[in-house]
């Protein structure tokens, strides 16, 4: 069955450097996304990604945060100077289509990738 | 902005019993809603997908309906395992999509 894969499963970085977390999406899905979920809090939307850009994004994923589809499999996420509230486990997921074509958008979510800032 | 409400926030119950879970949600513009299943340490497992259309959606024990107009959603667990132990998360599915905190249900054996 296909599924969304994210790379690496636990990265330790320290306070200040760059990380870039990997996601493989479903491969004919077209609609990407992060979230993140710090330990013990709820899992919160941070960036959609459609055509090449961004279409919507939330209040926390500010200037620190970026996002790139570098080639025809993989999507992005790039921390420019992690700090420690950057910890948490962070969640690619991917849908066939969007709120436009309403009979599919089912998300489906990778394992996540752990961040531990220090 | 979405704000996604689930009660109660934990439940623990004897296997082999009925059970409900709530979910409300502030912005009744959503296209779908979905209720995901989360393992401790693990990622989000989709369980049903409904349509912004529909009422009701089924799957094995577990049965999903949407009130969109009055912002409620209910998961529905027939004859529960310890299996099903686990937190369950609730998201519609707007511009964005908001996910409630979950309900993390415990089944004793």
């Amino acid at each position: 069955e296909p599924e969304v894969t994210q790379t690496p499963s636990h990265q330790v970085t320290q306070m200040g450097q760059e990380v870039i977390l990997r996601c493989v999406p479903i491969s004919n899905h077209l609609y990407f996304y992060w979230y993140r979920q710090i330990l013990g809090q709820k899992v919160e939307f941070l960036v959609s990604f459609y055509n090449n850009e961004i279409s919507e994004k939330s209040e926390i994923f500010d200037d620190q945060f970026s996002v790139e589809r570098p080639d025809g499999s993989n999507f992005t996420l790039k921390i420019r100077s992690t700090k420690l509230e950057d910890s948490a486990m962070y969640f690619c997921a991917s849908s066939l289509r969007d709120r436009v074509f309403e009979k599919t958008g089912e998300l489906f979510f990778g394992e996540g990738s752990r961040l531990t800032v220090l | 902005k979405q704000e996604v409400t689930q009660i109660p926030a934990a439940l623990s119950v004897p296997e082999g019993e009925n059970l409900v879970l709530n979910c409300s949600f502030t912005d009744s513009a959503i296209y779908n809603l979905q209720w995901f299943r989360q393992d401790p340490g693990k990622g989000l497992t989709s369980l049903l997908l409904i349509q912004s259309s529909q009422r009701e959606q089924t799957s094995g024990r577990l049965n999903a309906s949407l009130d969109k107009s009055s912002g409620r959603s209910t998961l529905y667990i027939a004859a529960s395992q310890p299996g099903d132990s686990a937190t369950y998360l609730c998201a519609p599915r707007g511009n964005d999509m908001r996910f409630g905190a979950g309900t993390r249900l415990t089944v004793k054996p």
